[in-house]
């Protein structure tokens, strides 16, 4: 299978607390998006980080990508109770297609 | 903003009845997906479409069938409904040459 795979599954922490999720690939990349879903905004794309860049910044977001290592990494910082929701790293395959795993439930905690 | 709309937020059919899922957006974006999503699965791709009256097969489209007549509208049919399909099912759009994709709320469809 080609698809990704997200660590941790699940993720509880407090807010205000940093949360990081990461993924691992298994295929050369043209770039890796995150997106993120929950009840109230349903799936929603975050950040791209293409191939060649290693790190990539959006407000609280932080992704780093390490081609070498076929993984990526998500920071939220100064975690919030909106951001309660599933995250989900998809690798763009070289063929042009998205490969989605099943995601890392992250709860904050008021 | 980019708005794609999905005719139901939730359906409820019989096994083997003809079920029709619309998708519609505004942004004359050419390349539509649609996808369907179950716990621990992830999405998986069923049909995609490039352009009018043009469609792909994606990873899962045993049972599916797709339409595009008009460029903002893609259709997802199942032509006899399976216990099996119960999902939910999502619609994504996105321009040409732009790689990040563009969803709807989602149809979550219970096929009993």
């Amino acid at each position: 299978s080609q698809q990704g795979e997200e660590d941790p599954q699940a993720l509880s922490i407090q807010e205000g607390e940093n949360a990081t999720m990461n993924c691992s690939y298994k295929t050369s990349i043209n770039n890796l998006q995150w997106y993120r879903q929950n009840s109230g905004r349903g799936l929603v794309h975050l950040i791209l980080i293409r191939s060649n860049e290693r790190e990539k910044h959006s407000g609280r977001l932080r992704v780093t990508l390490d081609t070498s290592k076929k993984s990526s990494s998500l920071l939220i910082t100064a975690s919030r109770a909106a951001d309660t929701a599933s995250y989900f790293c998809v690798p763009m395959d070289s063929n042009y297609q998205l490969i989605w795993g099943a995601g890392t439930k992250l709860i904050i905690k008021p | 903003d980019v708005k794609v709309t999905q005719s139901s937020r939730y359906l409820v059919k019989r096994t083997g009845e003809k079920v029709f899922l619309e998708c519609v957006q505004d942004m004359d974006h050419e390349n539509m997906f649609w996808y369907r999503q179950d716990p621990g699965l992830g999405l998986r791709l069923i049909y995609f479409s490039y352009d009018v009256k043009m469609k792909e097969k994606g990873d899962i489209p045993e049972g599916y069938s797709v339409s595009r007549e008009k460029k903002e509208r893609f259709s997802l049919i199942l032509e006899s409904a399976s216990t099996n399909q119960t999902s939910m099912y999502l619609c994504a759009s996105t321009p040409g040459g732009v790689d990040t994709q563009y969803f709807g709320p989602g149809t979550r469809l219970t096929v009993l």
